[in-house]
């Protein structure tokens, strides 16, 4: 079955810290691949996507992610955590011929001033 | 611009008795509309889908039902609720079919006693 695995659950940090969360996809075609965020009593909402093209992607609020698709990977990065990055992080991927977005089970993030 | 509305935000409700959740969209036409549960550890687990009025696909047998009765409304229902049902109910939208970035609303907290 398609599956999308993100390797921590909780993350502690202290800020100035950097971050980096897994992510891996087992789909073996074409993917987009996305993450969302949900801070603390908002709506889950887009970090950053990736479709084609760079594989690098820049998001917001200083997140980036890299596509590796040797590793199935998609990992999410920032170099530098603030106590407002405090939130669950959620790795998606969408398939074409799957045809549905599949969410991995979230990391829950806690950064410490 | 688009929004997207759920109601009710919280819902407490007795075992067998019946259910109702519903989702607005707001600025787009003839959008695809999802609902999702999501569970703590788990991810967000999609349990229908709607890619026009009328048309429903589910994704999990269970005690819920979803209707599309308007372009841009989604109900989420069920005849008697069950403990299990208990959970965070979010509905989505997306312009394309599945592969572009979903919308998500605010969540309805259920809690079946």
């Amino acid at each position: 079955a398609q599956s999308v695995s993100q390797h921590n659950h909780h993350v502690i940090l202290s800020e100035a810290a950097s971050l980096e969360l897994g992510c891996n996809y087992s789909y073996g075609g074409t993917v987009n691949l996305f993450w969302y965020v949900q801070y603390p009593g908002q709506h889950l909402q887009l970090l950053l996507k990736y479709f084609s093209g760079d594989p690098l992607v820049k998001g917001i609020k200083g997140f980036e992610a890299e596509f590796i698709k040797s590793k199935f990977s998609f990992n999410l990065r920032k170099p530098s955590v603030q106590w407002s990055d405090t939130a669950e992080y959620f790795c998606a991927a969408f398939s074409g011929g799957y045809n549905k977005l599949i969410f991995g089970a979230g990391t829950r993030l806690a950064v410490h001033p | 611009s688009q929004t997207i509305h759920q109601w009710p935000a919280t819902l407490v409700q007795p075992v067998g008795s019946p259910l109702s959740l519903e989702c607005t969209v707001e600025g787009t036409s003839n959008p695809n509309l999802y609902w999702y549960r999501q569970a703590a550890g788990r991810g967000l687990q999609l349990l229908f889908y709607s890619v026009g009025i009328g048309q429903i696909s589910s994704e999990v047998p269970q005690n819920l039902s979803a209707s599309r009765p308007q372009d841009r409304q989604f109900i989420l229902s069920s005849k008697k609720l069950l403990l299990s049902d208990s959970g965070f109910y979010l509905c989505a939208w997306s312009v394309l079919a599945g592969g572009n970035e979903q919308f998500f609303g605010p969540g309805t907290r259920l809690t079946v006693l």
